[in-house]
């Protein structure tokens, strides 16, 4: 069954360092989210990516945070200068198409800790 | 008020027991209701999705949406120590750019052998 890839399982950094989070979506997918989950709260919305370019963004997605799809695969979230409160497992996900017959796929995660 | 209210538990129920999960939602936007499972560290797994008012069965899992009264369930059936996890109401309305999903803080089952 194909599997929304992500990398790494877990990223240590210190505050202040700029991060990537990497994920490779299934490969006919179209639309592409990163959600986040601190550790024992709910998972929330970041962005929505779609047609190379962000559709919808939360109120979390400040001018810190950027996605990317550098390639045909690859779809990246980068923190500029990380800060403790970053802290959280970061799910990507992706979906077949606009229609809503279809979930999100979503990625193991990344756990990040800022420290 | 939240836009979606679930109950976190921890719910802990023998095997075989049938299990009733609910969301409540404030939003009558949302139209696109889905059921995901969590296992500890692991992403979000999409059980069952449901368009509008009505039910949906899959095997053990039974899906009802109340749009009127805004409530939805999952019911599981002859449960098993293997549904054991986090279970997240989903939904999302249509009109927003690719669907945005917004996620109930999720319920904790237990099921003990």
């Amino acid at each position: 069954e194909p599997e929304v890839t992500q990398t790494p399982s877990h990223q240590v950094t210190q505050m202040g360092q700029e991060v990537i989070l990497r994920c490779v979506p299934i490969s006919n997918h179209l639309y592409f989210y990163w959600y986040r989950q601190i550790l024992g709260q709910k998972v929330e919305f970041l962005v929505s990516f779609y047609n190379n370019e962000i559709s919808e963004k939360s109120e979390i997605f400040d001018d810190q945070f950027s996605v990317e799809r550098p390639d045909g695969s690859n779809f990246t979230l980068k923190i500029r200068s990380t800060k403790l409160e970053d802290s959280a497992m970061y799910f990507c996900a992706s979906r077949a198409d606009r229609g809503p017959n279809y979930g999100y796929t979503f990625g193991s995660g990344t756990r990040l800790t800022v420290v | 008020q939240k836009e979606v209210e679930q109950d976190p538990g921890p719910l802990s129920v023998p095997e075989g027991a049938i299990v009733s999960l609910n969301c409540t939602y404030s939003n009558s936007a949302f139209q696109y209701f889905m059921w995901y499972r969590q296992y500890s560290r692991k992403g979000p797994e999409l059980l069952m999705y449901t368009y509008s008012s009505g039910n949906k069965e899959d095997g053990r899992f039974t899906a009802q949406v109340d749009k009127s009264s805004k409530y939805i369930s999952l019911f599981i059936r002859d449960s098993q120590p293997s549904d054991s996890a986090t279970y997240l109401c989903a939904m999302s309305a249509s009109g927003t750019g690719g669907f945005k999903t917004i996620f109930g803080a999720g319920t904790r089952l237990f099921v003990k052998a």
